[in-house]
């Protein structure tokens, strides 16, 4: 039984398209997270997501927009899609204030 | 300066000897610490916390805090060729109510 899950696993695709990434968790943790990590391996907050409520938005493009139904879900949606996106993208979830289990990471391709 | 730094390695080691992992951060306030590791395409996984100054022992692993130095390390005793991966440290930083984390060392242990 997978912790925390995120769809797609790969992602390839278009300057200037629209995707989504979608991530699932059924430890019941109350916050969940999405995680960026660069092709140097540099993991860095995006946003954080208690009980539905935003408590952490770095500074990020507002092309970024997350979403969370419920708090068990956490999707990430993003527009006109650009090169620099290109990147791995961690769901993480925790019950405390640090993230403690991660996704599988998606691969965002943009070509 | 970054918040969290590590020296990205490659680090080596034989099989069976002592890995030492190193992490300096800029915050003095920060009060956890955290190591992750990280397998080449997988997703990082937290296998460490410290909170308080001195050593904290889980098997293999010893965690080591040096508050007025601003220092934490990780060493892998025994060390094994699974224990090949990139190691990263994480900071806690209460006032920026984030985790951030330096950019990984990559460990590998000779056979």
């Amino acid at each position: 039984d997978t912790a925390v899950s995120q769809t797609p696993k790969y992602l390839v695709t278009q300057m200037g398209n629209d995707k989504s990434i979608k991530c699932e968790q059924n430890l019941g943790h109350d916050t969940m997270y999405w995680y960026k990590q660069d092709s140097k391996k540099f993991l860095k907050i995006m946003f954080s997501y208690n009980n539905k409520e935003l408590i952490i938005n770095e500074t990020v493009p507002n092309r970024f927009s997350p979403k969370s139904p419920d708090k068990a879900h956490l999707n990430l949606h993003i527009n006109s899609l650009e090169l620099g996106d290109s990147a791995v993208y961690f769901c993480a979830s925790s019950q405390g204030r640090v993230a403690a289990f991660f996704g599988q990471g998606t691969r965002l391709t943009v070509v | 300066q970054k918040e969290v730094e590590q020296n990205s390695g490659p680090l080596s080691v034989p099989e069976g000897a002592i890995a030492s992992l190193n992490c300096t951060y800029s915050d003095r306030g920060s009060q956890s610490f955290f190591w992750y590791r990280q397998y080449s395409g997988k997703s990082p996984e937290l296998i460490m916390f410290i909170y308080s100054n001195g050593d904290k022992e889980d098997g293999r692993f010893t965690a080591q805090l040096n508050k007025a130095s601003q220092y934490v390390s990780l060493l892998i005793r025994d060390s094994q060729p699974s224990d090949s991966a990139t190691y990263l440290c994480a900071v806690y930083q209460t006032g920026a109510n984030n985790l951030f984390f330096g950019t990984g060392t990559r460990l590998t242990v000779i056979p």
